[in-house]
């Protein structure tokens, strides 16, 4: 099955920094590559994907990078805010599995005023 | 508040009993999900369903059970084998079929006392 890692687990910016969190996949059949954050006592929410047939997507402050060949995916977040700190994760998967989502393990970043 | 509730939002079991967690959904959406979330650690695959009356084990299944008798509805229980049953309980659900966004539950979180 489908094994995602997420790196780094956490990760601290100053305020205005950029943030980079990176992912691996290991099943080439994945096709859908989404970013979550969850904020603290919160549910995940989505705050972006991309699809295997495009390399970069953008919306506003964040972008995400796919590399089918090199089976990785990055989120960028440019300017942080301390509103961005929360727990980021990454997840794939493949239209045979419908919408079953193998998620990372996680990125806690904290963003520093 | 999302279209997808979970009762309770938190909960509390003596060691041996059985205990049901509630998922409702009013998105119309046919395939519907759980997942635990642990400290630190990535959201792990339960059980899913595509579609009324039918549903698949996930990632680490023992110890858990799941019906799918309504569209709107998928609730899981955590029976008394499951090992280590402490922990956060996300449901979520989806457009079947599709690689689209999941939508997710607030949570409930269990703990065993």
């Amino acid at each position: 099955g489908e094994n995602v890692e997420q790196h780094p687990s956490t990760l601290s910016v100053q305020e205005g920094d950029s943030a980079v969190i990176k992912c691996t996949y290991s099943d080439s059949a994945s096709n859908y590559f989404p970013w979550y954050k969850q904020e603290l006592g919160k549910r995940p929410q989505l705050i972006i994907d991309i699809r295997s047939n495009v390399g970069e997507k953008k919306d506003q402050r964040i972008a995400v990078t796919l590399n089918k060949t090199a089976k990785h995916f990055s989120l960028h977040i440019t300017e942080t805010q301390p509103e961005d700190s929360a727990v980021y994760f990454c997840a794939a998967s493949t239209d045979n599995a419908g919408n079953m989502l193998t998620f990372g393990g996680g990125t806690r970043l904290m963003v520093k005023p | 508040d999302g279209g997808i509730t979970q009762s309770p939002k938190y909960l509390f079991r003596k060691e041996g009993q059985n205990v049901t967690l509630s998922c409702e959904q009013n998105l119309n959406h046919d395939a519907m999900y759980w997942y635990r979330q642990d400290p630190g650690q990535g959201l792990r695959l339960i059980y899913y369903s595509q579609i009324v009356n039918d549903f698949q084990k996930g990632d680490i299944a023992e110890g858990y059970s799941v019906s799918r008798e309504k569209k709107e509805s998928f609730p899981l229980t955590v029976t008394s084998a499951q090992k280590n049953p402490t922990a956060f309980y996300l449901c979520a659900s989806s457009i079947r079929g599709r690689n689209t966004e999941a939508f997710f539950g607030q949570g409930t979180r269990l703990t065993v006392v």
